[in-house]
């Protein structure tokens, strides 16, 4: 079975000051990860995806990621913050059986950025 | 490009009744997701459909069910509303493009279903 735990609920950072949004994964077969982002009342937007191609992904709006499988984490980081910034961001794995790619995505619980100016 | 649009954007029913959700996906994408997302939780997978057939399941009861048509947009129905039904419901659509690669799905805005 895959999960994801995203360790913060909540960050708050200053505006200009670096964003780090944390996440491990469990997964038996080689994952496919996603950022996606929600901003108040709207839907998920991706952010970026990690497909077993470089390690580290760059996503939209100066958003990266690094997979960093020895230590089961794929943390998203962004140099500095915005106050556009301020979201619900989801952490994301995909799901996959003995006969493969199941088409469900498993979401993490999120976490929540605040971004104070 | 037109994204993933859902309707209604929003919904008010009565418990007992019965509910119809509709999603058009992206041009050009074959397979529909639906997600619901409770308050305050990440979303959880209910169906995936692709050329009009089902393609996975999550855990959710027989109340839930959907279909897809043949133009690829699809109606999520939820019979018996519970109280518990109320959330954000999203539908997500990919082009499916198969192999271990995960496709990435697009989700359109939801539909906020509130269940009294």
């Amino acid at each position: 079975a895959q999960s994801v735990t995203q360790l913060d609920s909540h960050v708050s950072v200053s505006e200009g000051t670096p964003v780090l949004l944390r996440c491990n994964y469990s997964s038996s077969y080689s994952p496919s990860l996603f950022w996606y982002v929600q901003h108040p009342n709207k839907g998920l937007q991706l952010l970026l995806k990690y497909t077993s191609a470089a390690t580290l992904v760059k996503g939209i709006n100066g958003f990266e990621a690094e997979f960093k499988k020895s230590e089961t984490s794929f943390h998203l980081t962004k140099p500095s913050a915005h106050m556009s910034d301020a979201a619900e961001y989801f952490c994301v794995v995909s799901g996959y059986s003995g006969s493969g790619n199941t088409g469900k995505l498993i979401f993490g619980q999120g976490t929540t950025l605040q971004v104070k100016p | 490009d037109a994204g993933v649009t859902q309707s209604p954007t929003h919904l008010i029913k009565t418990r007992g009744q019965q509910v119809t959700l509709r999603c058009s996906p992206i041009s050009g994408h074959k397979s529909v997701s639906w997600y619901q997302q409770v308050l305050g939780q990440g979303p959880q997978f209910i169906f995936q459909y692709y050329e009009k057939e089902e393609r996975g399941r999550g855990n959710f009861p027989d109340r839930f069910s959907a279909r897809q048509f043949p133009n690829y947009s699809s109606e999520l129905n939820v019979n018996a509303l519970l109280l518990g039904d109320s959330a954000l419901y999203l539908c997500a659509s990919s082009e499916l493009t198969g192999g271990l690669d995960q496709e990435t799905q697009y989700f359109g805005p939801g539909t906020r279903l509130l269940v009294l």
